[in-house]
């Protein structure tokens, strides 16, 4: 079945250290994003990718970094210099052909950094 | 600024009730108006979706009222069931928007009582 990957499900890390978290998709769609979901806060856009190898800023990008070598893959870095990183994070794909196509999620990763 | 107006912020309805959430926009720009059905641990997946030059859009028990003129836009969910308990988001979008271009509300988190 085709998809978005996300991995791991929960990740824990200390409080300074980067952690990469993981997004595949097999949709053969252009677009990919990474966004941050927190309690009352809605989704909020981190970066976005509308083609390899060229990637760009959404509404929080401070304390993130992301690579785009491959199709399938938008890997999201966070950085130690994020201030408040434990949340829930989501990774999501579009068709770049038209603007109403509809955003596919994964299943997300909760970050939690103490 | 948020551009998307969600309310209410948590609802709970009785079994076989209507419930009703409601967004508000402020860019006249925007002409795409999805919105996301997200149950706990999952990433959010596309319910149903309407343009402005619809004022109804039915699929199933979902229903999205569009009024452009008062710039709102609503999701009624008829003969609900305990299986709807879910959080729902309305967005917008614009086509000038490019790969970025969509708004999320910040969600509303329903529980329908059995």
């Amino acid at each position: 079945d085709g998809g978005i990957t996300q991995s791991p499900k929960y990740l824990f890390r200390k409080e300074g250290q980067n952690v990469t978290l993981s997004c595949e998709q097999n949709l053969n769609h252009d677009a990919m994003y990474w966004y941050r979901q927190d309690p009352g806060q809605g989704l909020r856009l981190i970066y976005y990718s509308q083609i390899v190898n060229d990637f760009q800023k959404g509404d929080i990008a401070e304390g993130y970094s992301v690579s785009r070598e491959k199709k399938e893959s938008f890997p999201l870095t966070v950085t130690s210099a994020q201030k408040n990183p434990t949340a829930f994070y989501l990774c999501a794909s579009s068709p770049w052909s038209s603007y109403n196509s509809p955003l596919h999620f994964g299943n997300g990763t909760r970050l939690t950094v103490t | 600024q948020q551009q998307v107006k969600q309310s209410p912020q948590s609802l709970i309805v009785q079994k076989g009730g209507i419930p009703i959430i409601n967004c508000a926009y402020e860019n006249t720009a925007f002409d795409y108006f999805p919105w996301y059905q997200q149950f706990p641990g999952k990433g959010p997946a596309l319910l149903i979706a309407i343009r402005p030059d619809v004022s109804e859009k039915k699929e199933g028990r979902f229903t999205i009222s569009f009024n452009k003129s008062a710039k709102q836009f609503s999701l009624h969910i008829m003969d609900s069931q305990p299986g709807d308990s879910a959080t729902y988001f309305c967005a917008a979008r614009w086509s000038g928007g490019g790969a970025d271009g969509l708004t999320f509300g910040k969600g509303t988190h329903l529980i329908i009582q059995p």
